[in-house]
């Protein structure tokens, strides 16, 4: 069975503070690929970022980062410096195929 | 640019209604999706395609049904609405079969079934 948790509910910060959102997937396949994605509150999501599994890779972009460990099936968000403008609903994804699995989103409010 | 469109942002129904959400993307991507978002529940799959007149039912498809008739857009329909039905809706599509290729989402539509 596929399976991403994000525990995190709901996450405050003040702004500049760093935050990392955690993400934990379950899957038997050796293939896979994980995503988050952005909801802001305009409703839209936005894609962020794909890794596949067998790139274990970290990666930076910018105020971004994100910490992929098969070891502990975990994919983790990290926001250095958060903004105002980090405030949204972020979303974890496993693709299997052509199926997306989602976590519940953990909601981030970066207060001024 | 990717464009997904949705063809309401809000929808009020009553119950017993037949309701028709619409999706169309201009990318000439093959596969659509339709989820529905509830707190605390994330994004659940109800039905999804791979191409024209081609469907699969996702996680929750029960009370819903689909349709693809062309290749850019994507129809749900409820039959007959019902309260718990009440969701935001939300319509995304993607390119080819591959893992690799991240969805593209609409705005969504808020339904509200009263």
């Amino acid at each position: 069975a596929q399976k991403v948790t994000q525990a995190q509910t709901e996450i405050s910060v003040v702004e500049k503070e760093d935050v990392t959102l955690d993400c934990v997937y379950e899957t038997r396949d050796t293939t896979y690929y994980l995503f988050w994605y952005k909801q802001p509150p305009s409703g839209e999501l936005v894609f962020l970022i794909r890794r596949n599994s067998f790139d274990e890779q970290n990666e930076i972009s910018g105020r971004y980062s994100w910490n992929f460990q098969k070891s502990t099936s975990s994919f983790n968000f990290t926001i250095t410096a958060s903004q105002v403008v980090d405030s949204a609903v972020y979303f974890c994804a496993l693709r299997n195929f052509n199926k997306f699995y989602f976590g519940s989103g953990t909601k981030l409010n970066v207060k001024p | 640019d990717v464009k997904v469109t949705q063809s309401s942002r809000y929808l009020v129904k009553r119950t017993g209604e037949k309701v028709f959400l619409e999706c169309v993307q201009d990318m000439d991507h093959e596969n659509m999706f339709w989820y529905r978002q509830d707190p605390g529940l994330g994004l659940r799959l109800i039905y999804f395609s791979y191409d024209v007149k081609m469907k699969e039912k996702g996680d929750i498809p029960e009370g819903y049904s689909v349709s693809r008739e062309k290749k850019e857009r994507f129809s749900l329909i409820l039959e007959s609405a019902s309260t718990n039905q009440t969701s935001m809706y939300l319509c995304a599509s993607s390119l080819g079969l591959s893992g690799y290729n991240e969805q593209f989402f609409g705005p969504g539509t808020r339904l509200t079934v009263l």
